[in-house]
């Protein structure tokens, strides 16, 4: 099993709709967790991060966090076309010395 | 106003050679580190250092020597290149050990020939 799971898609959405994208991890000691957007040819930059259970909002995003099922969640609503990138979900725990294990991405397609 | 900055971007070069890419922060961060991103864009770390302390190393053949000369510089020299190094490089910072939010460098991608 990997350490972090993501479906690797592409999700393909129409504009204007909600976008969701899932992670699941392994390690239930993980204490934090990321959100990275990855625009092809590019470099992975943050988006989100949540720290507790629950739901985070920042503008079009919202993390959703789930311990006891390990999964972590990525909204965007009113999805455009230039959120089309792949999505990282990250986790980090502490193994004698931080680490941040990275998903292997989800493609989002947004169609205009 | 670069955060991180890397050099080279692209790198070619032939089985065999020593080559190096630098890696510099302007963001006051006390951890550096370097990733690998493959064919498939799985993402894997290296190295982590904090304060020029490594602090974390992966399962990395010794033929990649990270070397941190002050805490805004991460390098990374790699010897006798095999194809399988072929590869994006990314370095990152972050503001102290343990922070997952980390800033990325635009990678160098380095093709062993």
């Amino acid at each position: 099993q990997k350490e972090v799971e993501q479906n690797s898609g592409p999700l393909s959405v129409p504009e204007g709709a909600i976008a969701s994208l899932n992670c699941t991890y392994s390690d239930r000691v993980s204490q934090s967790f990321f959100w990275y957007r990855q625009y092809s040819g590019k470099s992975p930059e943050l988006i989100m991060s949540i720290y507790s259970n629950g739901d985070k909002e920042d503008g079009r995003f919202t993390a959703q966090l789930n311990k006891a099922s390990q999964y972590v969640s990525l909204l965007i609503r009113d999805s455009q076309p230039s959120d089309s990138a792949t999505y990282l979900c990250a986790v980090n725990r502490d193994t004698g010395g931080f680490k941040t294990i990275f998903g292997a991405g989800t493609r989002l397609f947004v169609k205009a | 106003d670069t955060a991180v900055s890397q050099t080279p971007k692209y790198l070619v070069t032939q089985m065999g050679n020593d080559k190096s890419i630098k890696c510099e922060q302007n963001l006051g961060h006390d951890t550096m580190y370097w990733y690998k991103q493959d064919s498939k864009k799985f993402l894997k770390i290296m190295f982590s250092y904090n304060n020029k302390e490594l602090i974390i190393n992966e399962t990395v053949p010794n033929r990649f020597s990270p070397k941190s000369p002050d805490k805004a510089h991460l390098n990374l020299h790699i010897n006798s290149l095999e194809l399988g190094d072929s590869a994006v490089y990314f370095c990152a910072s972050s503001q102290r050990t343990g922070n997952g939010e980390q800033y990325f460098g635009p990678g160098t991608r380095l093709t062993v020939t």
